[in-house]
């Protein structure tokens, strides 16, 4: 089975410039989560979704940041305006919709921002 | 603020002796925990688990302890060896109603040979 595909892996851009985080989660699961891993914060998670809807938003730093889930099988997170400290490694992971219990990651995207 | 706190950033340990990796979480809700493991390049993968109605999990060479008086989980690996060389994260959520993972900051496992 394939497991959660995130792209792209790695994203080196300016600042000032838009930028659009890709991941598909494992077909079944329900559940779809957004984090953010730096030095300082750990992982933190940025926003979770069920069956597609946002559940909480609460960590997304700015409103700088939107994620969609369009669809079961998609879903994208945006920075515009990116700025430096934007840089981190973003990673996305699914669960089955069963309650809590094991998350499955991508091997997430490192963006850079110059 | 920090809910879930591993405040060692890094262990170093020699091969074959125990790592005993440490959490304090905050939040009295929380009623379920997880510890993942990660590599370099390469997204956390889950470890162990333990649900607030125990007070240890074992999986070989893994376990986990629960003090939810003290708010305070373990994890003890025995005997440690190179290839558990890794940054290990725990994670807690609340069963009431949410799965919201909360992340600490992670710890860094070296097991020197």
């Amino acid at each position: 089975d394939a497991g959660v595909i995130q792209s792209p892996r790695h994203e080196v851009t300016e600042m000032g410039q838009e930028v659009t985080l890709r991941c598909k989660p494992i077909s079944g699961h329900d559940y779809l989560f957004w984090y953010r891993q730096t030095m300082m914060r750990g992982l933190e998670l940025l926003i979770y979704f069920n069956n597609n809807v946002p559940i909480d938003d609460s960590g997304m730093p700015e409103d700088r940041f939107s994620a969609k889930m369009p669809n079961a099988s998609f879903s994208t997170l945006k920075i515009q305006p990116s700025e430096p400290r934007d840089s981190a490694v973003y990673f996305c992971a699914s669960s089955y919709p069963t309650g809590p219990g094991e998350l499955f990651f991508g091997e997430g995207s490192r963006l850079t921002v110059l | 603020d920090q809910q879930v706190k591993q405040n060692s950033p890094s262990l170093s340990v020699q091969e074959g002796r125990i790592s005993i990796l440490n959490c304090d979480y905050t939040n009295s809700m929380f009623d379920y925990f997880l510890w993942y493991k990660k590599y370099p390049a390469e997204g956390p993968t889950f470890l162990i688990s333990i649900s607030s109605i125990k007070d240890k999990n074992e999986d070989g060479r893994f376990t986990v302890f629960l003090n939810k008086s003290a708010k305070h989980l373990s994890l003890h690996i025995v005997p440690s060896q190179p290839g558990d060389s890794a940054v290990y994260f725990c994670a807690a959520s609340g069963t009431s109603g949410t799965y919201k993972y909360i992340f600490g900051t992670g710890t860094r496992l070296k097991v020197l040979a």
